[in-house]
């Protein structure tokens, strides 16, 4: 099976700009989570899709968001950069069933906001 | 609100030899799941090992083992026969139950393999 992948890889935007990340899971998974990583914060979550609907979220402030499509790939819009969203942003997906809490990480797009 | 602590930055380890990892994590939940995860520079992250909080057993996953102390909230990983390939970030992680993949990840440890 094909791993998570996320594109693009990289990314360079200006201030006040608006990116959209995709993230395609693996075949079969129907969750995807997306984190923020950032050398001063780390790795913090930012939110999960299950079945096209957000079902958990976490601290960011609303200029962050998502979506799922009903093939479970996911994007996230950031809207307005900031200075401070430069990061790397990762997705994993999770298996249907038991497997849930076991999550596949994607490479990664790295955002740089000049 | 659930908090994941890793209080060594760097490690290092002599190649062959065994290194344990720490990680204590604070939460007033039961039932929860613990992970280490490995990030080698520049590639992806990756599952080393988990340990489902209602199991009393230690997991294992060939020389990754980890030290789970339920009531002292610790939730240690120990590397035997360390190799090179061994050379990456290592995050502790928690996540509540499942159908809530919100996982808080520690600071993670900078681990260094030398030859």
């Amino acid at each position: 099976k094909a791993g998570v992948t996320q594109t693009p890889r990289y990314l360079i935007k200006t201030r006040g700009q608006q990116v959209t990340l995709s993230c395609s899971p693996i075949s079969g998974h129907r969750s995807v989570s997306w984190y923020q990583q950032t050398p001063g914060q780390g790795l913090q979550f930012l939110f999960e899709y299950f079945s096209e609907t957000q079902r958990n979220k976490g601290n960011f402030p609303g200029r962050f968001s998502g979506r799922q499509f009903s093939n479970s790939r996911s994007e996230m819009n950031v809207s307005t950069l900031e200075l401070g969203d430069s990061a790397l942003y990762l997705c994993a997906s999770s298996p249907p069933g038991q497997s849930d809490y076991e999550q596949y990480f994607g490479p990664g797009t790295r955002l740089t906001v000049t | 609100a659930q908090t994941v602590t890793q209080s060594q930055p760097e490690m290092s380890v002599q190649e062959a030899e065994t290194v344990t990892l720490s990680c204590t994590y604070d939460t007033s939940e039961n039932n929860y799941y613990l992970f280490w995860y490995k990030q080698p520079p520049s590639r992806q992250m990756i599952l080393v090992i988990r340990q489902e909080a209602y199991k009393q057993q230690n997991a294992t996953e060939n020389r990754f083992s980890v030290n789970f102390q339920k009531a002292a909230k610790s939730f240690s990983l120990k590397i035997s026969d360390s190799q090179l390939g061994d050379t990456a970030m290592y995050f502790c992680a928690f996540m509540r139950t499942i159908n809530n993949n919100d996982m808080r990840f520690g600071a993670g440890t900078r681990l260094t393999v030398k030859p």
